[in-house]
């Protein structure tokens, strides 16, 4: 299995603040034929069920606010959230669809200071 | 608008079975891949496993290929999760997913339904 580690597991920050989450798999998820990553970013927030932020490492979800980045290839992926939000504040969770079975990263809480 | 419902979670006694369901709506149920992932009380997510758009071909985490099984209605548009043998450790979230088409990564999920195993 591909083990996805990722870190932070919290965050605490201010209102205004730039924050990068990491996420490292076991295994390189960069498909040789098309180039592609195959790492997805989920935003959770509390009482809710998770929702599709960054797709295919890079790709903003439809919808999803611009200062959400997603970027890294290979075995090394970060999510930067540019000017954080208080609507922001949640857990993100890294996933690996490489290859079976799908595995996820433990997630990051994201906190207010 | 892309809706999944699950049902049939609550409380369970250890070494029971029990059959959780999702309906979804707003897209043709037929025409996609669709998983099921769970999360337990202490937020770990895992992936159960998948099921072809036309029911023929399913994939599992190991660790639970042995109790669990996905199964779908593609008449009535409904998931199936069924569990064998409940564990503890089986206590979790359960949510029905919709996977991407092409690349397999989950593009919705439902609202979960809670499953907790106890004596």
């Amino acid at each position: 299995d591909i083990v996805m580690t990722q870190s932070p597991s919290s965050l605490a920050v201010s209102a205004g603040e730039t924050v990068t989450i990491n996420c490292k798999s076991s295994q390189s998820l960069l498909s040789s034929g098309n180039q592609k990553n195959y790492l997805a970013w989920y935003q959770q927030k509390p009482g809710q069920s998770p929702k599709l932020l960054i797709y295919l490492a890079s790709t903003r979800e439809s919808g999803v606010p611009d200062r959400f980045i997603g970027s890294g290839s290979g075995t090394d992926f970060t999510l930067t959230i540019s000017s954080v939000q208080a609507e922001d504040l949640a857990d993100y969770y890294c996933q690996q669809h490489y290859s079976y079975p799908n595995t996820f990263g433990a997630g990051t809480k994201l906190e207010l200071k | 608008e892309v809706q999944l419902v699950e049902s049939g979670g609550g409380l369970v006694q250890p070494g029971a079975s029990l059959k959780l369901s999702c309906v979804a709506s707003g897209f043709t149920f037929s025409d996609y891949w669709m998983s099921w992932v769970r999360q337990t009380p202490g937020k770990t997510m895992e992936w159960i496993g998948d099921i072809k758009y036309d029911g023929s071909y399913t994939n599992y985490a190991p660790s639970l290929k042995n109790r669990f099984t996905i199964s779908r209605d593609n008449a009535k548009s409904t998931l199936y999760l069924q569990m064998s043998n409940v564990r503890s450790e089986d206590t979790a979230t359960y949510y029905c997913t919709r996977d991407e088409t092409y690349y397999g990564y989950i593009a919705y999920w439902g609202q979960g339904t809670l499953v907790t195993v106890s004596s």
